[in-house]
């Protein structure tokens, strides 16, 4: 069965450092998401990415995020420079030909911040 | 602002017995997903509810829609220690084309032999 893939599974980072989070969504999907949780809490919407560019963002995603999908098959997640609160798990989603269908997630990056 | 809260947050129960989680939500939604999230892992897509009376069942698991009501329930019959884990429910709004999933806090599962 077709899956969502993420890498690396853990990321342990400096502050101010750059990261970059990597997906590979199932193919065929249009829709593209990133999502985080912070330990012990809930998920929540980073942003979503469809026809190669960005469809919406929440407050979180500011000027220190971006997303690219520089090659039809990776969807990346970078963050410019890390904050200590920028530690916890992201998700990745992607969503077939209608916006209504499931989100399929990968298995998270687990970011750290030190 | 979209706002989804289920209740209760942790659920400490038997096996065997029942029970149910309920997700409530603040404003006008069609569409509701539960998903199931082991501890350290993803999320797990459970159910789909796309209309108002929507009932899904799958094995023990039984998850219902009233969307005059803007609420979901998420019931448990005769439970078994394999449901133990973190339960969300989502609500979707549809902007610029795209979904954006509001998630409620989570309901942590345990079940006890």
């Amino acid at each position: 069965e077709p899956e969502v893939t993420q890498t690396p599974s853990h990321q342990v980072t400096q502050m101010g450092q750059e990261v970059i989070l990597r997906c590979v969504p199932i193919s065929n999907h249009l829709y593209f998401y990133w999502y985080r949780q912070i330990l012990g809490q809930k998920v929540e919407f980073l942003v979503s990415f469809y026809n190669n560019e960005i469809s919406e963002k929440s407050e979180i995603f500011d000027d220190q995020f971006s997303v690219e999908r520089p090659d039809g098959s990776n969807f990346t997640l970078k963050i410019r420079s890390t904050k200590l609160e920028d530690s916890a798990m992201y998700f990745c989603a992607s969503q077939g030909l209608a916006v209504t269908d499931t989100q399929y997630f990968g298995p998270g990056t687990r970011l750290t911040v030190l | 602002e979209l706002k989804v809260e289920q209740n209760p947050l942790f659920l400490s129960m038997q096996e065997g017995k029942n029970y149910t989680i309920y997700c409530n939500y603040s404003t006008t939604s069609d569409r509701l997903y539960w998903y199931r999230q082991d501890p350290g892992k993803s999320l797990e897509s459970l159910f789909v509810l796309l209309s108002n009376g929507a009932v899904k069942q799958e094995g023990r698991l039984m998850a219902s829609l009233d969307t005059k009501a803007r609420l979901s329930t998420l019931h448990i019959t005769a439970a078994v220690h394999d449901l133990s884990a973190t339960y969300f429910c989502a609500v979707d709004l549809i902007i610029q084309g795209a979904q954006k999933l509001v998630f409620g806090q989570g309901t942590r599962l345990t079940i006890n032999p």
